[in-house]
């Protein structure tokens, strides 16, 4: 079983859309939780990291649900600068090694 | 520029050559960390260093690979007698000491291996 899962996608939303991103992780003990957004042929950059209580920022909600190991991503009144991968990653209990999982495609369509 | 950065950007060898990149980290960070990435995946963990010391590395990290990082500064990933499945973007990541786990990325290395 991979230590995160993520559905691939793609998702193609209309502008102005809300959309929601699921990731599952195996490891109980996993203490940090990040979304990255990465465009085509660039790097990974953090997005947010994600809080036990939940965090937003502007137009962007995480949330953690440890019982049953998933981390969400919700995107309101989306963009079309939102279009982009998406990359779940969660840290292995030592701390020092992290997961991705393999990225959700989101298009936003005018 | 203060961020990560990665020379040389593209490389393109041929199968059995050896190749090294550089990583540069953001000057304050003193963990590092390398990464592959395939097209269609996320990027998989190679190896992790605090200063010059390497505690972890995947089992991905073949003995054609290798990695060192002298003076807990840049870091360098060799990997000697290259094959076609290498090809891929390999990224460096460097994260601070101030207690979180955020990690920010070099622009990479996109190796093609003919």
């Amino acid at each position: 079983r991979k230590e995160v899962e993520q559905d691939p996608g793609p998702f193609n939303v209309p502008e102005g859309a809300t959309v929601a991103f699921n990731c599952t992780y195996s490891n109980s003990a996993s203490q940090s939780f990040f979304w990255y957004r990465q465009d085509c042929r660039k790097e990974p950059k953090l997005l947010m990291s994600v809080y036990s209580s939940g965090n937003e920022d502007g137009r962007f909600t995480a949330q953690l649900n440890r019982a049953s190991q998933y981390i969400s991503l919700l995107i309101r009144d989306s963009k079309l600068s939102d279009s982009a991968t998406y990359l779940c990653v969660v840290n292995k209990n030592t701390g020092n090694q992290f997961y991705f999982g393999t990225g959700t495609s989101l298009t936003v369509i005018p | 520029d203060t961020g990560v950065s990665q020379d040389p950007r593209h490389k393109i060898t041929k199968r059995g050559q050896n190749v090294t990149f550089r990583c540069d980290p953001i000057s304050e960070h003193n963990r590092l960390y390398w990464y592959r990435q395939t097209l269609g995946q996320g990027p998989e963990f190679l190896t992790y260093f605090q200063n010059e010391a390497q505690l972890e590395k995947s089992r991905l990290l073949s003995d054609r690979f290798s990695a060192e990082r002298p003076k807990g500064s840049f870091s360098t990933l060799e990997i000697q007698r290259t094959e076609q499945g290498d090809s891929a973007m390999y990224l460096c990541a460097s994260r601070g000491t101030s207690g979180t786990y955020e990690q920010y990325f070099g622009p990479g290395t996109r190796l093609t291996v003919t």
